[in-house]
């Protein structure tokens, strides 16, 4: 079953634009996370939260966590062209079981 | 340092036909795994191992077997390949246990006709 959902599934801004991408889940996780693909590659991990944590920076990555609400955020700050890809949030289940659940993603299109 | 590599990048079958993929990874890493993504979805785990000569069944673990018979390479086979396993299949491998961060291989295309 899918554990996290993105929101919005698409998202089409014009470069230097800011890119919010939300995340919500539906059980109690360890960690989260978010990755990218680029077209037709596999996925690169960008950037890990853990559940005791509220906000984590990383270059021009910001990520969120609202345990309360089981949400989470992505922005990408000043987007490039480069930026253009297919952002997954993921999750780690509460109790070290193994693997990630992934969300369906979210396609983000950076306008040159 | 090469990562997590895949083999093949493509592959096309017939139904009922039988294929191993290979993953092998070179960082010494414990936990490997195999997903499978389909169109529009996210990825979805398939089976997994927490270390050489273990295997664990993940999500979506029917039509396939796993073995890790070396610490470095992790082998998902179909025995009786159907349509319905057309998709881009995926390894990945951490360090950790309980969902650390994963990297990834660069995916098998498989086309089951």
């Amino acid at each position: 079953s899918q554990q996290g959902e993105e929101d919005p599934q698409a998202l089409s801004i014009q470069e230097g634009e800011n890119a919010t991408m939300n995340c919500s889940y539906k059980t109690s996780i360890n960690n989260l996370q978010w990755y990218r693909q680029n077209s037709g590659r596999g996925l690169v991990h960008l950037i890990l939260i853990r559940s005791n944590e509220r906000e984590k920076h990383s270059g021009r990555l910001r990520v969120t966590l609202d345990t309360s609400k089981k949400s989470s955020s992505l922005l990408i700050t000043a987007s490039r062209a480069a930026d253009t890809a297919s952002y997954f949030c993921a999750t780690a289940p509460g109790g070290g079981a193994d693997g990630l659940t992934f969300g369906k993603g979210t396609h983000l299109i950076i306008q040159p | 340092n090469a990562g997590v590599t895949q083999t093949p990048k493509f592959r096309v079958l017939k139904t009922g036909q039988s294929m191993t993929l290979l993953c092998a990874q070179d960082m010494n890493h414990e936990y490997m795994y195999w997903y499978r993504q389909d169109p529009g979805m996210g990825l979805r785990l398939i089976h997994y191992s927490v270390g050489e000569g273990t295997t664990a069944k993940g999500e979506v673990p029917d039509g396939y077997n796993v073995s890790r018979l070396k610490k470095q390479n992790f082998l998902l086979g179909l025995e009786s390949a159907a349509p319905s396993q057309t998709s881009v299949y995926f390894c990945a491998s951490s360090q950790a246990r309980g969902g650390e961060t994963q990297y990834f291989g660069p995916g098998t295309r498989l086309l089951v006709l």
